[in-house]
């Protein structure tokens, strides 16, 4: 079956450390996205990319990178730079032309200790 | 700027009573309009979705949803709810023409169903 994969689905991470999550999908789409979800505050965009070796920043990017070296891959990356990472991370894809429908993994919950 | 707004975070409705949603959007052009819903701890599950045509827009498990432009709304239906339907649910706008772009997410109308 075709879908988005996110592992691990539970993550604690150290004060200090990097950490990355894994998204990949076999969808065949061309467009990536990487939202934070808070309680109460819905879902907001910390990057996308609509083409492998290309990305770019959405809302809330400052202490996160992410990579697309391949077209079923994108991974991100908290950096310790990320003030307050706790959150569920949800990654998503899209066939990539205008209006498509955003597919969504599990999601990540990220804890830090 | 684009931007969505549920104005109601938490929504309590009887088992086979009907139920409304509210999300109201701004956005220049036509948009697209989506709407998702998320049961704990899990990614989102597409329930239908507006592109053009028919303002009336019918998704799964029996929701439908209305587009009416002179009051920027998509309010998400459902005649009769079901205990399983306890879920939180987003509305979503997407930029019309430009492909690839993100969702803009309203923060979630979290449904409780009573027995």
């Amino acid at each position: 079956d075709g879908g988005i994969t996110q592992s691990p689905k539970y993550l604690f991470r150290k004060e200090g450390q990097n950490v990355t999550l894994s998204c990949e999908q076999n969808l065949n789409h061309d467009a990536m996205y990487w939202y934070r979800q808070d309680p109460g505050q819905g879902l907001r965009l910390i990057y996308y990319s609509q083409i492998v070796n290309d990305f770019q920043k959405g809302d809330i990017a400052e202490g996160y990178s992410v990579s697309r070296e391949k077209k079923e891959s994108f991974p991100l990356t908290v950096t310790s730079a990320q003030k307050n990472p706790t959150a569920f991370y949800l990654c998503a894809s899209t066939r990539g032309g205008s209006g498509d429908t955003q597919y969504f993994g599990p999601g990540t919950r990220l804890t830090v200790l | 700027a684009q931007s969505v707004t549920q104005p109601d975070i938490h929504i309590t409705v009887s088992e086979g009573a009907s139920l409304e949603l509210r999300c109201n959007y701004s956005y220049g052009a036509t948009p697209y309009l989506f709407w998702y819903v998320q049961s704990p701890g899990q990614g989102l599950q597409l329930l239908l979705k507006y592109f053009s045509g028919d303002t009336l827009v019918q998704g799964i498990k029996g929701f439908e949803a209305e587009f009416k432009r002179s009051q920027s709304s998509f309010n998400l239906r459902k005649p009769s709810v079901h205990w399983s339907d306890a879920a939180e649910y987003f509305c979503a706008v997407g930029a019309g023409g430009q492909a690839g772009t993100a969702l803009i997410f309203g923060k979630g109308t979290t449904l409780s169903v009573s027995s």
